[in-house]
């Protein structure tokens, strides 16, 4: 079973910043790995694909890079809007898995 | 635009089975993978399982042994059946298509790209 783990927990960063968001697998998951947004009380949102890929309808600011077992989910300038819980996604192709890391919580310096 | 809507008792007992539907409209369960992810209160989001249109499907380990999905295509709703619940298994259940998409190297991944709002199950006596 792969391991996802993300870091920090919790990230502050102040609007306006760069924030960067960390993602590790146990072990090396190729680019089968995406990044979702959930805000509070919403469901999650997908922003990314494919490791880099960007998801139908999100904005530019966001961008994901990496390959194998390290990720990360960069947010160029950061909007009032993009304070929220950020998760990372591996999947398995068969047996197909998903497997979740623990979330990132990027909150308002 | 499709849209889904999880539904089902909001309260289940210690030991009874929990059992959630998912209907799924502005398009057709065809062709499509259907997933249900749970969120714990306070926590991250644990994957349950996954069913295609046809009846196959898959679940995670960690909840096998007590997992049912099942489709039902004329109705366009795909359900969840967990039994011998604990107060463990209290959480927020999602819905979700899971779709395959193309990257920019035209590599497919799959997709949870359209979510229910979720609803809010409790076991407890």
């Amino acid at each position: 079973e792969t391991v996802m783990t993300q870091s920090p927990a919790t990230l502050s960063v102040s609007p306006g910043e760069r924030a960067t968001l960390s993602c590790r697998a146990s072990q090396s998951v190729s680019s089968n790995l995406a990044w979702y947004q959930q805000k509070p009380g919403q469901a999650p949102r997908v922003l990314i694909y494919g490791a880099s890929t960007r998801a139908t309808g999100v904005p530019a600011r966001f961008s994901g890079s990496g390959s194998g077992t390290e990720f990360t989910l960069t947010i160029s300038s950061l909007q009032s809007e993009d304070f929220a819980v950020y998760y990372c996604q591996h999947y398995n192709n068969w047996p197909l898995r998903i497997t979740f890391g623990q979330g990132t919580r990027l909150e308002i310096k | 635009q499709v849209q889904l809507q999880e539904s089902g008792p909001g309260l289940v007992k210690p030991s009874e089975t929990l059992s959630l539907t998912c209907t799924v409209s502005g398009d057709s369960l065809s062709s499509y993978y259907w997933s249900w992810i749970r969120q714990p209160p306070g926590k991250g989001l644990e994957w349950i399982g996954y069913i295609y249109y046809n009846g196959d499907s898959d679940y995670d380990p960690s909840v096998k042994s007590r997992v049912t999905l099942s489709v039902d295509t004329s109705k366009n709703q795909f359900s969840l059946m967990l039994s011998s619940v604990t107060a463990a298994d209290t959480a927020v259940y999602f819905c979700a298509r899971l779709t395959t998409e193309a990257d920019d190297y035209n590599n497919y991944h799959y997709v949870m790209d359209v979510w229910g709002q979720g609803t809010t199950v409790t076991v407890s006596s």
